[in-house]
C-alpha cells in the first residue's frame, strides 16, 4: 500500500494563511485520481472539509481550498481562526479494481 | 446520520461484531467504510464495501481476520471483527462513501483488546 505523508505540525497566527503538504511517498497521487481532506477536533468525529481535490462541501468556509500538483496535494487555510485548530488528514482512493483507501499521517494544526 | 454500536472491552482472540444503523439517506444508494482510530494516533481505513455488496475491500492488517457486510433492508453496516488483538484496540467510525471521499460520518464506538 502507499503511504501519505503529512508534516506533523503546522502553527499560525490568527488572520495568517497556513498550507498543509500531502506527499505520495511510494505511488503517485495522480495514479489515485482525487484527494479528499478530514479535519478532527479533540475527541470528535472526522468531518470532510475538501473533496475531489479542492472541492468544498455546503458549510465549509471559502477559507478552505485546496490543490494538486504532481505527487503532492495541499490544503490551505486562509484567515486563519481559533477553531480551525484541530488534526487535518488527506485520504486518498486507491480503487479501481482495489477497493482500499488511504488515509495520510496526519497534521496537528496550532493557532498561536 | 450514522449511528455505530457493538464496541467493549474484549479479550485478545475472541471475535465481536461492530453496527452502524444509517438513516437520513437511501442507504442502499451508496457504499459504506469502516475507519479505525488508535489512542493517540491518525485514522486508518479498516474495510468498505459498495452499496450491493459486490466490492470489498480490507486494509492489509485486517484481511483474513475482518469481515464487512451490509443489511440494505435495515439500513446497517456490520464488521464482524475475529481473532482480535492488543493493537485492533481503537475508536471504530463507519462512513458512508461518495465517489472517491466519505462524506458522512458516526460518532464511533470503542473496541478494547486486552491481552
Amino acid at each position: 500500500q502507499s503511504a501519505l505523508t503529512q508534516p506533523a505540525s503546522v502553527s499560525g497566527s490568527p488572520g495568517q494563511s497556513i498550507t498543509i503538504s500531502c506527499t505520495v511517498t511510494r505511488r503517485e497521487v495522480g495514479t489515485y485520481n482525487f484527494v479528499s481532506w478530514y479535519l478532527q477536533h479533540p475527541g470528535k468525529a472526522p468531518k470532510l472539509v475538501l473533496f475531489e481535490d479542492s472541492k468544498r462541501p455546503s458549510g465549509i468556509s471559502n477559507r478552505f481550498s485546496g490543490s494538486k500538483s504532481g505527487n503532492t496535494a495541499s490544503l490551505t487555510i486562509s484567515g486563519l481562526q481559533p477553531e480551525d485548530e484541530a488534526d487535518y488528514y488527506c485520504c486518498s482512493y486507491a480503487g479501481g479494481d482495489n477497493f482500499l483507501y488511504v488515509f495520510g499521517t496526519g497534521t496537528k494544526v496550532t493557532v498561536l | 446520520q450514522l449511528v455505530e454500536s457493538g464496541g467493549q472491552l474484549v479479550q485478545s482472540g475472541r471475535s465481536l461484531r461492530l453496527s452502524c444503523a444509517a438513516s437520513g439517506f437511501n442507504f442502499d444508494d451508496y457504499a459504506m467504510n469502516w475507519v479505525r482510530q488508535t489512542p493517540g494516533k491518525g485514522l486508518e481505513w479498516v474495510s468498505g464495501i459498495t452499496w450491493n455488496s459486490v466490492a470489498r475491500g480490507y486494509a492489509d492488517s485486517v484481511k483474513g481476520r475482518f469481515i464487512i457486510s451490509r443489511d440494505n433492508a435495515k439500513s446497517t453496516l456490520y464488521l464482524q471483527m475475529n481473532s482480535l488483538r492488543v493493537e485492533d484496540t481503537a475508536v471504530y467510525y463507519c462512513a458512508k462513501g461518495l465517489a472517491e471521499y466519505m462524506d458522512v460520518w458516526g460518532k464511533g464506538t470503542t473496541v478494547t483488546v486486552s491481552s
